[in-house]
């Protein structure tokens, strides 16, 4: 069974501090692996997409890792921010049978204290 | 038994036809939304609807348009079809509350020749 699970399931830190989320897969033949944020009401936003021949990506404060050996993928938040606070949701994207097929987590719920 | 489903799977059209594609939820959701999908496997927001609001994101062309007749369909209308609009379009719902995961439909790869 194909899983993606991301811990931890709710995060709260005060303004200013470093995080990193977490999310992880059962299936190593990833095909891509996208972030998203989701803020109530407005669906997702992407964040960072990772093809399965990279390492990782960056924008700005945001870092995300790729590493299929261990069937992990975590998104670093640098200096975080109270604008920060979302539900944060990593999918793992992959081609079965020529549908795409999204896996997703359950999200990691990041509540930035100012 | 499909929670989010969408019609068609595959669409062929040519440039400059209008085309529109169907999304049908069955989950009782309040929210309803478009992505699109580019060759980079990408998915961007195209639209969120719910009972109150409809929101565009500015990015998008006029040419978009999201029809609900109901709070369990949101079809896209697409006008004056451009090489560019290619793409796998993705609907999705979810809870208004946000929190909740987003159920997706299997998507509807759409080419214009």
């Amino acid at each position: 069974k194909q899983e993606v699970t991301q811990i931890p399931a709710a995060l709260s830190v005060p303004e200013g501090e470093n995080l990193v989320l977490n999310c992880s897969f059962t299936d190593s033949a990833i095909y891509n692996l996208q972030w998203f944020r989701q803020d109530p009401g407005k669906g997702l936003t992407s964040l960072l997409l990772i093809q399965s021949s990279q390492r990782e990506q960056t924008s700005g404060r945001l870092n995300a890792s790729l590493d299929k050996s261990s069937g992990r993928s975590t998104l670093y938040i640098a200096a975080s921010q109270p604008g920060d606070s979302a539900t944060y949701l990593c999918a793992r994207i992959a081609t079965v049978d020529s549908n795409y097929q999204l896996i997703w987590g359950a999200g990691t719920k990041l509540i930035i204290k100012p | 038994d499909t929670a989010v489903s969408q019609t068609p799977k595959y669409l062929v059209t040519q440039m400059g036809n209008d085309k529109s594609i169907k999304c049908e939820q069955n989950l009782g959701h309040d929210t309803m939304y478009w992505y699109k999908q580019d060759s980079k496997k990408f998915l961007k927001i195209m639209f969120s609807y719910n009972n109150k609001e409809l929101i565009i994101n500015e990015t998008v062309p006029n040419r978009f348009s999201p029809k609900s007749p109901d709070k369990a369909h949101l079809n896209l209308h697409i006008n004056s079809l451009e090489l560019g609009d290619s793409a796998v379009y993705f609907c999705a719902s979810s809870q208004a509350s946000g929190n909740s995961p987003l159920h997706f439909g299997n998507g509807t790869r759409l080419t214009v020749t």
